[in-house]
């Protein structure tokens, strides 16, 4: 069964620190992993995704690695924003269930001015 | 282009009673999938429909059902609620047959059950 640990649960930076999300998961036979951001109370908006064969995405200040063997994958926040701020969950899609993502509780991300 | 809609936005609902939440998927998407996310946790997966059938289930029992309309929009029906299903419902749409399969994920339905 996949499970997804994210680390740390919350994080509190002032404004233009850069900074490290990290995520870990159990099976490392997966298709693809994808970052989300999720504002209170309301749905997730698809940050980045990375498939399997690949090392890292960016998109902006964005970007995400992925270590399949190791199980493991980083989100990196450069130039932090209080924009920024939200829960960010880490998703694995795969295993034994092509299609199903299996998520982590995610961390909360407070960036203060 | 349009992207995932859920209705309604809020339901209040007593024990017992059921619910019908909807989804429109995006265009050109032909699978739907529908999560669970109660407060200060991740989404669980509910269920995955896929050309109209029900194509991988979660940890959840069968009085979770849900349809896939021909227009690839869908529906999920929870039989005599409990209180413990007082959450946040997540639709995603994606598309089966590529290896990309992004899931792109409504804005939600709260569901809140007295």
């Amino acid at each position: 069964k996949q499970e997804v640990t994210q680390i740390p649960a919350a994080l509190s930076v002032p404004e233009g620190e850069n900074l490290v999300l990290n995520c870990s998961f159990t099976d490392s036979a997966i298709y693809n992993l994808q970052w989300f951001r999720q504002d209170p109370g309301k749905g997730l908006t698809s940050l980045l995704l990375i498939q399997s064969s690949q090392r890292e995405q960016t998109s902006g200040r964005l970007n995400a690695s992925l270590d399949k063997s190791s199980g493991r994958s980083t989100l990196y926040i450069a130039a932090s924003q209080p924009g920024d701020s939200a829960t960010y969950l880490c998703a694995v899609n795969g295993g034994t269930s092509y299609g199903k993502l299996t998520f982590g509780q995610g961390t909360i991300l407070t960036v203060h001015p | 282009e349009t992207g995932v809609t859920q209705s309604p936005t809020h339901l209040i609902k007593t024990r017992g009673q059921q619910v019908t939440l909807r989804c429109s998927s995006q265009s050109g998407h032909n699978t739907v999938s529908w999560y669970q996310q109660a407060l200060g946790q991740g989404p669980q997966f509910i269920f995955q429909y896929y050309r109209e059938e029900e194509n991988g289930r979660g940890n959840f029992p069968p009085r979770f059902s849900g349809l896939q309309f021909p227009n690839y929009s869908s529906e999920l029906n929870v039989n005599a609620l409990e209180l413990d299903d007082s959450a946040l419902y997540l639709c995603a749409s994606s598309v089966t047959g590529t290896s990309y399969n992004e899931q792109f994920f409504g804005p939600g339905t709260r569901l809140t059950v007295l």
